[in-house]
């Protein structure tokens, strides 16, 4: 079983419309990441948080540690939002990756 | 501020062969990591270094990859010789130390055929 599960793996969303990605973690971890990667491998940092919510732009993450979950929302999404995001925990100063969720965004 | 740099971005070798990636970090980054992508799946470490000293490398196949962070600053990573299951993307990524959030570079795309 995988440390941290995500949902769903695959996504397709029409323009404007609201998504949500869901981050499941098994372990008591110190902090979580949400990460974006493109077609072509390189990957952005989006949010780091370990607890409460942030918001960037038209992007939002939550965590809730009790639960050992966390979300991101995408408002109003357009095409360009289209790629992998993986979400990612803090164990012992290392990193484990889930294994992402693609979104694709249609106009 | 510079991002992380990597190259080259894409190879393609023959099993048997021999590849190096090079990483320079961001700037006054302490950690480095070098990161294994296979298709469909999210990353997993390879190697971490604290300046020029490795914190972990107990997922790294040390019987054909090798990695070292000369004067703490630029890395390599090697793979001598390759198989067909090395194909990956090979991500390197720096933070300031461990704990704190990291920086990841564009990505080596390798493909052994």
């Amino acid at each position: 079983k995988n440390e941290v599960e995500q949902s769903p793996q695959n996504l397709t969303a029409q323009e404007g419309e609201f998504i949500t990605i869901n981050c499941s973690y098994s372990v008591g971890i110190s902090a979580l990441h949400w990460l974006q990667q493109h077609p072509g491998g390189g990957i952005v940092s989006l949010f780091m948080l370990s607890s409460g919510k942030k918001k960037h732009g038209r992007l939002i993450a939550t965590i809730n540690i009790q639960e050992k979950h966390s979300s991101l929302h995408i408002t109003a999404s357009h095409p360009r939002d289209s790629a992998v995001y993986i979400c990612a925990v803090f164990l012992g100063g290392n990193l484990i990756f889930g294994k992402g969720t693609k979104l694709s965004v249609k106009p | 501020e510079a991002g992380v740099a990597q190259s080259p971005r894409y190879k393609i070798i023959e099993k048997r062969q021999s590849v190096a990636f090079w990483c320079n970090p961001i700037s006054g980054h302490a950690t480095l990591y070098w990161y294994q992508q296979i298709l469909g799946q999210g990353p997993k470490l390879l190697i971490q270094f604290q300046n020029n000293g490795v914190v972990d490398d107990s997922q790294l196949p040390k019987d054909r990859f090798s990695a070292e962070r000369l004067k703490g600053v630029d890395s390599t990573l090697k793979i001598q010789p390759a198989k067909l299951e090395d194909s990956a993307v090979y991500l390197c990524a720096s933070s300031l130390d461990t704990y704190i959030e990291q920086y990841f570079g564009p990505g080596t795309r390798l493909t052994v055929t």
